[in-house]
């Protein structure tokens, strides 16, 4: 168990609805990275965040958006789903913003199927 | 761009034996991290080793070390005293800074087979 909690385990839904993936991170990370994980494009990191800021993006598309509240949980917003979209989403944390080694914990990941 | 390549889609290895897992990389940068990570049946990624590109000396996990090559760009894993539960799916990572932040791809991954 790496201390990284995903909700929720599993996801169905239909192309072009809304849905939100929640994250808590290890008690004590301040970073939070989101990945999507799909047959056809393997890993691919999304977007990171620290103490509530956006910190570095990657292949995040417009669609998506995520946040890191207060208390340090994320959420990713996934809109105007499409087929391709289903894939197994990874939420990672650590302890350090930059500098050193960062060590990220993934969560168990939260499974998208669309519909 | 940085790029990770992991030539080997699978590999099979006798129980008890040693398995190398290739994989090389590309950037322009001098300092970055890369990592190994497993991903059993489970889904779960987890962290089997790492490397700080500033380390000349190569990273030793028990089983696990790797020989790091910087000049060559090669990262390359050695999983000693195979077990049954080391199948799995095995992704090389490079990690970079970027304004302010972590940036980080992933390899295609080698599926390895560990037979009893």
């Amino acid at each position: 168990d790496s201390g990284v909690t995903q909700t929720p385990k599993h996801l169905i839904t239909a192309t072009g609805q809304r849905v939100t993936l929640r994250c808590s991170p290890r008690s004590g990370d301040l970073s939070v990275y989101w990945y999507q994980q799909s047959l056809d494009q393997g890993l691919q990191f999304l977007i990171q965040y620290y103490n509530g800021e956006e910190r570095a993006k990657g292949n995040i598309l417009e669609r998506f958006s995520a946040q890191q509240f207060p208390d340090l949980h994320s959420e990713l917003n996934l809109s105007s789903l499409e087929l391709g979209d289903s894939a197994l989403y990874f939420c990672a944390s650590s302890s350090r913003l930059a500098g050193g080694t960062d060590t990220q914990y993934f969560g168990p990941g939260t499974r998208l199927t669309v519909l | 761009a940085q790029t990770v390549t992991q030539s080997q889609p699978e590999m099979s290895v006798q129980e008890a034996e040693t398995v190398t897992l290739s994989c090389t990389y590309d950037t322009s940068e001098s300092n970055y991290y890369l990592f190994w990570y497993k991903q059993p049946p489970s889904r779960q990624m987890i962290l089997v080793i790492r490397q700080e590109a500033y380390k000349q000396q190569n990273a030793t996990e028990n089983r696990f070390s790797v020989n790091f090559q910087k000049a060559a760009k090669s990262f390359s894993l050695k999983i000693s005293d195979s077990q049954l539960g080391d199948t799995a799916m095995y992704f090389c990572a490079f990690m970079s800074i970027i304004s302010g932040g972590f940036k980080t791809i992933f390899g295609a991954g080698t599926r390895l087979f560990v037979k009893a």
